[in-house]
């Protein structure tokens, strides 16, 4: 079946540094693939998104492209801040808007 | 307008007890989805209803779980006779209409010891 895999947490980084949180997928076909993040005391939120290969979705400084010759869908950004603190989960479209393939979250502490 | 509100934010329960988690939607929203995540996992679906009614509850356990959205009042996920497995967090979220983007509540850390 299809599934989604996310690099463990927790990540810890400085302020300032780069950031990559790794996704790939397992899916028939190419799915919309979607970011979200949870900050801390907050429900889930939609961070980003891409519909089809090669689209690359953007949003608050963090972007990722949709590549489906490696199945992956990397979140990244260039100069993390300690508000990025939050878990990130990937995710992809499954039969339903509501029935997403999700990843299990990874923790980003991003310290000062 | 208050996001989706999820409670308890923590809930800690006896094996054999029961659980009521709940959810109050958005202001105008009349769906709601519950989603349950289990230790090193992703968020699995369980349910969705709309107001008075179940849609889709392929992703419910067969037994012991239970939900409901009366026209009054929040969304209830009801666990039976909880056993140690039933620790997770449970997510709730609603959407104005199917298809339309959802909003995640904080959800509830169920703890059975």
């Amino acid at each position: 079946g299809n599934s989604v895999t996310q690099m463990e947490g927790p990540v810890t980084l400085s302020e300032e540094a780069f950031l990559t949180i790794n996704c790939t997928y397992t899916a028939t076909g190419y799915p919309s693939l979607f970011w979200y993040v949870q900050y801390p005391g907050e429900g889930l939120q939609l961070l980003l998104k891409a519909t089809k290969a090669d689209d690359k979705g953007s949003n608050k400084g963090f972007e990722a492209t949709y590549r489906k010759e490696t199945t992956s869908f990397h979140l990244e950004k260039g100069s993390v801040q300690v508000s990025d603190s939050a878990v990130y989960f990937c995710a992809a479209a499954g039969d339903s808007n509501y029935q997403l393939i999700w990843g299990a979250g990874t923790k980003l502490i991003i310290k000062p | 307008n208050a996001g989706v509100m999820q409670n308890p934010r923590h809930l800690v329960r006896r094996r054999g007890q029961e659980a009521r988690l709940r959810c109050s939607p958005m202001k105008g929203h009349s769906h709601v989805y519950w989603y349950r995540q289990l230790p090193e996992e992703g968020l699995k679906f369980m349910v969705y209803l709309q107001k008075e009614n179940i849609i889709d509850e392929s992703g419910m356990p067969k037994e012991r779980f239970s939900a409901e959205f009366p026209k009054e009042g929040p969304s209830i996920l009801r666990i039976q006779q909880v056993v140690r497995g039933d620790s997770a967090a449970y997510f709730c979220a609603s959407s104005p209409l199917v298809g339309e983007k959802l909003f995640f509540g904080s959800g509830t850390q169920l703890s059975v010891l």
